[in-house]
């Protein structure tokens, strides 16, 4: 079935500064990769996703980009903001309804 | 967007009690839902996939007769944890997603999440 990594699983930036979490799929007919962020004892929230029939997919602070050669997918946040502080999990699924299979989620803490 | 309601949002059981987790997607019908598991600090693990009028399907290594599964309507999805015990205790979260428009690659819902403590 379907595994998904995620790194790094914690990552400390500077308000202002960029952050990078990267994903790696195993699955080769996964066509969907949402990212979620969740608040400590929340639902996870959807922030943006990409499909299989894209490269790239930018949302203003928030850019997504899927290599389907490498099997691999990041998100990318800009002039970051402590808001932005929460858990980050990627996920991936095959098929227009499929499970989501998630990755094992990044803490992100933002320092002002 | 499309809304999924979870009920209860948190539960207290006395070990070797059963709870029933109630899943409704509100303004959609959901053949297929999903149910999580998520512990302090861990990622989202999939329990099992309901399928309205058949089945659950279980992932590997889930006890179906511990987490039993029932799928009555296109609107409802219940999870009931039989005879828990303490190491039962976690976050439980249900998604659905919207297969209306019939093709298109479509966004999951989740649920609000029931916190379940066995003691």
């Amino acid at each position: 079935g379907e595994n998904v990594e995620q790194h790094p699983s914690t990552l400390s930036v500077q308000e202002g500064d960029s952050a990078v979490i990267k994903c790696t799929y195993s699955d080769s007919a996964s066509n969907y990769f949402p990212w979620y962020k969740q608040e400590l004892g929340k639902r996870p929230q959807l922030i943006i996703d990409i499909r299989s029939n894209v490269g790239e997919k930018k949302d203003q602070r928030i850019a997504v980009t899927l290599n389907k050669t490498a099997k691999h997918f990041s998100l990318h946040i800009t002039e970051t903001q402590p808001e932005d502080s929460a858990v980050y999990f990627c996920a991936a699924s095959k098929g227009n309804t499929d499970k989501l299979i998630f990755g094992t989620g990044t803490r992100l803490q933002v320092f002002p | 967007g499309a809304v999924v309601s979870q009920h209860p949002s948190w539960v207290i059981c006395k070990s070797g009690t059963s709870v029933k987790i109630e899943c409704r997607s509100l303004d959609f019908q959901a053949t297929t839902m999903f149910w999580y598991r998520q512990f302090p600090k861990q990622s989202l693990m999939l329990m099992a996939t309901s399928n309205e009028g058949s089945k659950a399907t279980y992932e590997q290594g889930v006890e179906k007769d511990k987490f039993l599964i029932n799928h009555a309507s296109l609107t409802l999805s219940t999870l009931t944890v039989t005879s828990a015990h303490p190491e039962d205790s976690s976050f439980y979260i249900c998604s659905a997603r919207d297969r209306a428009g019939g093709a298109g690659v479509t966004e999951a819902f989740f649920g609000q999440g029931t916190r379940l403590t066995v003691v």
